[in-house]
């Protein structure tokens, strides 16, 4: 059964640092992953979605990599603001395409 | 603006009572979702829906009901039988039927509290 797993479960960085969020999945058998921004309260927001054929996928300040064989992936923040304050989660698309989540990362940048 | 409404914001239940979340759609989307989310743990799915009259269980349906009647709207009706049903309700919607192959848009979210 997958399992997806995101540590630390929250974070503290001040502003202007460059910053690492993981994500660990044990079945490598996956169809994508995906990476969401949770504001307090609120819905998500599709940040970046890698395909299981591709390494890396970039926006802006996020850089999201994939590694399958090792069942990781990083989210990539560069110089990070104030405003980037929020839960990041990530899911996986297993081979039944359902997605299965992490319980998330809550980053808070302190100004 | 093309989006995703859900409604109310706040929710307020009586034990024994069913109560029904909207959630509203104009992105021209075939798939909709109902997704749960408690503090600590990952979404988890209770009910998707790939086409009109047609939807189908997640992993957690037990004391949920869905209906889709039109493509723009997929109500989820809580009912009695769920036991523990305080928790926030994500809404959200794809292109296609298959639930992860496309990216999904999500609702601002229903937050649920039993009285």
């Amino acid at each position: 059964k997958q399992e997806v797993t995101q540590i630390p479960a929250a974070l503290s960085v001040p502003e202007g640092e460059n910053l690492v969020l993981n994500c660990s999945f044990t079945d490598s058998a996956i169809y994508n992953l995906q990476w969401f921004r949770q504001d307090p309260g609120k819905g998500l927001t599709s940040l970046l979605l890698i395909q299981s054929s591709q390494r890396e996928q970039t926006s802006g300040r996020l850089n999201a990599s994939l590694d399958k064989s090792s069942g990781r992936s990083t989210l990539y923040i560069a110089a990070s603001q104030p405003g980037d304050s929020a839960t990041y989660l990530c899911a996986v698309t297993d081979s039944n395409y359902q997605l299965i989540w992490g319980a998330g990362t809550k980053l808070i940048i302190k100004p | 603006d093309g989006g995703i409404t859900q409604s109310p914001k706040y929710l307020f239940r009586k034990e024994g009572q069913n109560v029904t979340l909207s959630c509203e759609q104009n992105l021209n989307h075939d798939a909709m979702y109902w997704y749960r989310q408690d503090p600590g743990q990952g979404l988890r799915l209770i009910y998707y829906s790939q086409i009109v009259n047609d939807f189908q269980k997640g992993d957690i349906a037990e004391g949920y009901s869905v209906s889709r009647e039109k493509k723009e709207s997929f109500p989820l009706t809580v009912t009695s039988a769920q036991k523990n049903p305080t928790a926030f309700y994500l809404c959200a919607s794809s292109i296609g039927g298959l639930a992860g192959a496309d990216t999904q848009y999500f609702g601002p979210g229903t937050r649920l509290t039993v009285l």
